[in-house]
């Protein structure tokens, strides 16, 4: 059981528009701690999305946007690409472990 | 470029000590601007945050395994090590070692690329 709630699987056809959802609580998300989002392709090591709710890494395309409101996050991606077919994982900060958690991931499939 | 490279055995027994060593290259291991952590992830499943060290020395541990897991840095080899005790089959994981920025972000901005832990007798 993640501390952070995401759906297993999301869907869209190319060029369509998706979003993740990234649930939390009173002493992660909604206390204030900054949302990141990591992008894991078949077989490879997670990388870096989105940090602190909405902002690019250099090199990442301007289809991947990030938002945070009150407990909860969302990763949006425009205009879907074959590539973008990944799993994609939510991360904050926790005050009450005092450690950093996750979303349980969620796979994005393009139809 | 940052690297990091995780390295150990790839096979551990039930009741043993798993043992993993992260070597970083491209940069120190000594700035004050980043944690460094490690991460599993178990077949199929989700990432688990196992702990974190500053290059100070100071550690913080995922609650659920604080009573089994050490990890250190070695400044002089510009590496960190992961001990985790006690390992059962629910210990089988990718294991990845990463850098974390330590501002208010605190986001694991760069990844190794993981090396798989079975544990089996």
């Amino acid at each position: 059981q993640s501390v952070l709630t995401q759906p297993p699987s999301v869907s869209g056809a190319p060029g369509q528009r998706v979003t993740i959802s990234c649930t939390g609580s009173t002493s992660n998300i909604g206390a204030g701690y900054d949302v990141h989002w990591y992008q894991q392709l078949p077989g490879t090591a997670p990388k870096l999305l989105i940090y602190s709710n909405n902002n690019r890494p250099s090199g990442v395309p301007d289809r991947f946007s990030g938002s945070k409101s009150g407990t909860s996050a969302s990763l949006a991606i425009t205009g879907l690409q074959a590539e973008d077919e990944a799993d994609y994982h939510c991360q904050s900060y926790d005050s009450s472990l005092s450690g950093w958690v996750f979303g349980g991931g969620t796979k994005l499939t393009v139809l | 470029q940052l690297q990091l490279q995780e390295s150990g055995p790839g096979l551990v027994k039930p009741s043993e000590t798993l043992s993993l060593t992260c070597t970083v290259s491209g940069g120190s291991i000594s700035s004050s601007s980043y944690y460094w952590g490690w991460i599993r992830q178990p077949p199929g499943k989700g990432l688990d945050w196992i702990g974190s060290v500053y290059y100070s020395g100071s550690t913080y541990y995922n609650p659920s395994l604080k009573s089994r897991v050490t990890i250190s840095v070695d400044t002089s080899k510009n590496q960190f090590s992961l001990k985790l005790s006690s390992v059962t089959a629910a210990d089988t994981a990718v294991y990845y070692c990463a850098r974390v920025i330590a501002s208010a972000g605190k986001y694991f901005q760069r990844w190794g690329q993981g090396t798989l832990v079975t544990v089996s007798s």
